[in-house]
């Protein structure tokens, strides 16, 4: 079977750090996405990893280690906006178009 | 400009009652994608497809239908015999993966579907 674990809600204080762990336990691996969706909108893509390792984008960072079957997203200098969900969603084959697995998301809360 | 459309953005219905929701996408994306959002769950796949005539069930089929007659064009039609069908339903394509391609989906706005 296929299961994505990650918390469901986290409260952080504007301009500080938060890191939101995600682990993973599929049939397989080929990539884990990032993605952050606000209340009532569709999904916007963040990150991708698919090697070991953090992968930096201004004020978000993601990292993965597939022999823990974990990553993490973390944001940086947090800001009012960053008030929505992460879902974290892995493609479980080597095939491209495989569909994307996704937990249920992380609500984070950002307060002043 | 390229996108996905969803429409409508928000929709009524009555028990009983089919109802189609419209994707369509001017990205020349070969695969597209049905998910299903309920309040405090993750994406859940309805159907998907790899390529104009084909599709594939995904996790909670039941209850509903597809077809993708043209590449551009994935409607889902929700029947009477999904049984818990109000829920906010997001289409998705996707790129080639390729060297310099993650893959990633891209995501219509989303269509709010409430049985009354």
């Amino acid at each position: 079977g296929q299961n994505i674990d990650q918390p469901t809600e986290m409260t952080a204080t504007e301009g500080a750090i938060v890191q939101i762990n995600c682990t993973y336990q599929t049939s397989g691996f080929n990539g884990l996405f990032w993605y952050q969706q606000h209340a009532g909108e569709a999904p916007t893509f963040l990150s991708y990893n698919v090697l070991d390792g953090l992968e930096e984008k201004g004020r978000f960072s993601s990292f993965l280690s597939r022999s823990k079957g974990y990553s993490y997203l973390l944001l940086k200098e947090l800001q009012m906006k960053d008030s929505a969900s992460y879902l974290c969603a892995v493609r479980s084959s080597n095939s491209g178009n495989t569909p994307l697995v996704f937990g249920k998301g992380t609500r984070l809360s950002v307060i002043a | 400009d390229g996108g996905i459309t969803q429409s409508p953005k928000y929709l009524f219905r009555k028990e009983g009652q089919n109802v189609t929701l419209s994707c369509e996408q001017n990205l020349n994306h070969d695969a597209m994608y049905w998910y299903r959002q309920d309040p405090g769950q993750g994406l859940r796949l309805i159907y998907y497809s790899q390529i104009v005539n084909d599709f594939q069930k995904g996790d909670i089929a039941e209850g509903y239908s597809v077809s993708r007659e043209k590449k551009e064009s994935f409607p889902l039609t929700v029947t009477s015999a999904q049984k818990n069908p109000t829920a906010f339903y997001l289409c998705a394509s996707r790129p080639p993966t390729g060297a310099l391609t993650t893959g990633e989906l891209f995501f219509g706005e989303g269509s709010r579907l409430t049985v009354l």
